[in-house]
């Protein structure tokens, strides 16, 4: 099992439309929780990050985290052709390495 | 404002030749990282080094072999290639080390091996 589980996608959805990514993972002592956005043939950009349960909100992104449930997810609102990307999730415990989700392509249609 | 900056842009070599990736920050930061990014698998971490003069294992690093030149650069070198290298290559740096402190990433290597 990996310690960090995203849905690929791909997902393809209208201008405007509420967006929900979502990743789960395995171990407990994961504390922060950070989501990028990558465009294609570029490298990953932060987009939010957070180290506790609850809702963090950033424009139009906000980025949720379960604690209990191992559970992230990162929603958008209102979106736009220019969100057509591929998010991936990354999670780091204590120590310096980062564990990045598989990531999910996102296309939105004008 | 270059931040990263990685080279080659791409590059194809075959099986067995060997080869250097080049990784440069502008940001004066202390920590630089390599990843490759392969589809369905996310980034995995090959190298990292917290510090100049420091390099750690990540989580795939047979077949590589890296060396932190100064502060600004970090480079990655495959001595033999395998087909199973072909990937595409990220370079990242970070201030430190602090948990909260995001990862700047150059805009890849695409590596292909024959």
């Amino acid at each position: 099992q990996k310690e960090v589980e995203q849905d690929p996608g791909p997902l393809s959805v209208p201008e405007g439309a509420i967006v929900s990514l979502n990743c789960t993972y395995s171990n407990s002592a994961f504390q922060y929780f950070m989501w990028y956005r990558q465009y294609s043939r570029k490298g990953p950009e932060l987009l939010m990050y957070t180290y506790s349960s609850g809702n963090k909100e950033d424009g139009r992104f906000t980025a949720q985290v379960d604690k209990s449930s191992k559970y992230i997810s990162l929603f958008i609102r209102d979106s736009q052709p220019s969100d057509s990307a591929t998010y991936l999730c990354a999670i780091r415990g204590s120590a310096r390495q980062l564990t990045f989700g598989s990531g999910t392509q996102l296309t939105v249609l004008p | 404002n270059a931040g990263v900056t990685q080279t080659p842009k791409f590059q194809v070599l075959k099986t067995g030749q060997s080869m250097t990736l080049q990784c440069a920050q502008d940001m004066n930061h202390n920590s630089m990282y390599w990843y490759r990014q392969d589809p369905g698998m996310g980034l995995r971490l090959i190298y990292y080094s917290a510090s100049e003069g420091t390099t750690d294992k990540g989580e795939v690093p047979n077949g590589y072999n890296v060396s932190r030149l100064n502060k600004r650069e970090f480079s990655l070198r495959l001595e033999s290639a395998a087909p199973s290298q072909t990937s595409v290559y990220f370079c990242a740096s970070t201030p430190g080390d602090r948990e909260e402190q995001p990862q700047h990433f150059g805009d890849g290597t695409r590596l292909s091996i024959l």
